[in-house]
């Protein structure tokens, strides 16, 4: 089957415009989850989804950063304001469900902010 | 203190050799336990469990020892295809931050 998807595979934006990223979790995963990895480090993670529901929202690096999850499927995180340090790779996965912890990643989203 | 931490290498070890890193984790709550691998340019993939009786997958062999709180991953008879860079990650049951990767470790497998 299909496996996470990412939308755009690559982002190019100036310092100080709104982004929007997208994921499409595998079918019938419950729990989404949002990890950063900038050059040479490693994965950070953001935040998570069970259902739609994202319970603890401390995982962000600032309040520039929000994410939602409709219908129990895609999720968008948006970066409002985008400086220079947001530049990274934007990677989600899926899980069936939080708790059952292979967790498979999508491409990632390569954002370059200039 | 890192939460998991691990040797960024690069480690160069010539194909057909045996090779072994570990990983050492800081919060003696954590309950799981993987090896993730991840190519140049995409994303992780989970390699394997790490379970507290240790575990084998073909040429791969993970083991957990909790007292010290790390986590060993044995690649024998190397592979060119070996080469990628090795993320060790542990799991807080519960918690509500996904999984905590440490940084890698990069392999490079020469010929």
């Amino acid at each position: 089957g299909a496996g996470v998807s990412q939308s755009p595979s690559n982002k190019v934006t100036e310092k100080g415009k709104d982004v929007e990223l997208r994921c499409d979790p595998i079918s019938g995963h419950t729990a989404l989850y949002w990890y950063r990895q900038s050059l040479g480090q490693g994965l950070e993670f953001l935040i998570y989804f069970q259902g739609n529901s994202a319970p603890d929202k401390s995982g962000l690096p600032s309040d520039r950063f929000s994410a939602e999850r409709t219908g129990g499927s895609v999720s968008t995180l948006t970066i409002q304001r985008t400086q220079q340090e947001d530049s990274a790779v934007y990677l989600c996965a899926s899980s069936l469900s939080i708790g059952v912890e292979t967790q498979y990643f999508g491409p990632g989203t390569r954002l370059l902010v200039l | 203190r890192k939460e998991v931490e691990q040797d960024p290498g690069p480690f160069n070890v010539p194909e057909g050799a045996t090779v072994a890193f570990n990983c050492t984790y800081s919060n003696s709550a954590s309950q799981s336990f993987f090896w993730y691998r991840q190519d140049c340019r995409k994303e992780p993939k989970l390699l394997m469990s790490v379970y507290s009786s240790g575990n084998e997958d073909g040429r791969f062999t993970a083991q957990l020892n909790r007292a010290s709180q790390y986590i060993s991953l044995l690649i024998r008879d190397s592979k060119l295809s070996d080469s990628a860079t090795y993320l060790c990650v542990v799991n807080i049951w519960g918690g509500a931050d996904g999984l905590t990767f440490g940084k890698g470790t990069h392999l490079i497998i020469q010929p």
